[in-house]
């Protein structure tokens, strides 16, 4: 079974902080995505990448960045955290582009 | 714009009682149609996928269908445990995924 696992369940933070999201996928997948879900509007894609350094904007891609240096390992990166970037983060991986995604457990942040 | 519709957006159901959800998609060129389960506080747990009109998928009481404009998920003879959201999503481009609001389903017992 595919297992992505997120480095961490809930996180607060700080207005201004700098905060990394790891996800990790093993099944060796070449896709991996960021997405938010917030009550109403859904899940939302904030960056992708499908190759080791590689990386595309999603719909919502500011006031983040990403970081892909290895194939399973997939960082988010809030470079100075806001309180409207408090959501539910997920992470997904998928082995070719047009296959389902598999989804880590997610990070709930609160940015205070 | 591309988009998906699912109705309803809730849904309370007695133990057996059969119904569907629906997932309205106006993606030109569907690519892919998933559905996924989520539980609260939880991360989506893949059910299905369906790739072209016409193509049905079956898992336990669940059972996915495809038109050419939009999704059912059919619920057969529901138990609490399948209290949930459902997401459905359309594939469109290369990679990206587009979700619905979801159904939030609630089976009392």
């Amino acid at each position: 079974d595919v297992k992505v696992t997120q480095s961490s369940r809930y996180l607060v933070k700080r207005t201004g902080e700098k905060v990394f999201l790891e996800c990790v996928q093993d099944m060796d997948h070449e896709n991996m995505f960021w997405y938010r879900q917030d009550p109403g509007l859904g899940l939302r894609l904030i960056y992708f990448s499908y190759d080791v350094k590689m990386k595309e904007k999603g719909d919502i891609p500011e006031g983040y960045s990403v970081s892909r240096e290895k194939k399973e390992r997939f960082s988010l990166i809030l470079e100075s955290a806001s309180t409207n970037q408090t959501s539910m983060y997920l992470c997904a991986s998928s082995l070719m582009a047009y296959n389902e995604q598999f989804f880590g457990p997610g990070t709930r942040l609160t940015v205070l | 714009e591309d988009q998906v519709t699912q109705s309803p957006e809730a849904l309370r159901l007695q133990e057996g009682e059969s119904s569907s959800l629906n997932c309205s998609y106006t993606v030109s060129g569907l690519r892919g149609l998933f559905w996924y389960r989520q539980d609260p506080g939880k991360g989506p747990e893949f059910l299905f996928t369906l790739y072209s009109a016409g193509e049905e998928k079956e898992k336990e009481r669940l059972k996915a269908t495809l038109t050419k404009k939009e999704s059912f998920l059919h619920i057969t003879a529901p138990k609490p445990e399948d209290s949930a959201t459902y997401l459905c999503a359309s594939l469109q481009g290369a990679q990206k995924l587009v979700f619905g609001q979801g159904t939030r389903l609630t089976i009392n017992p």
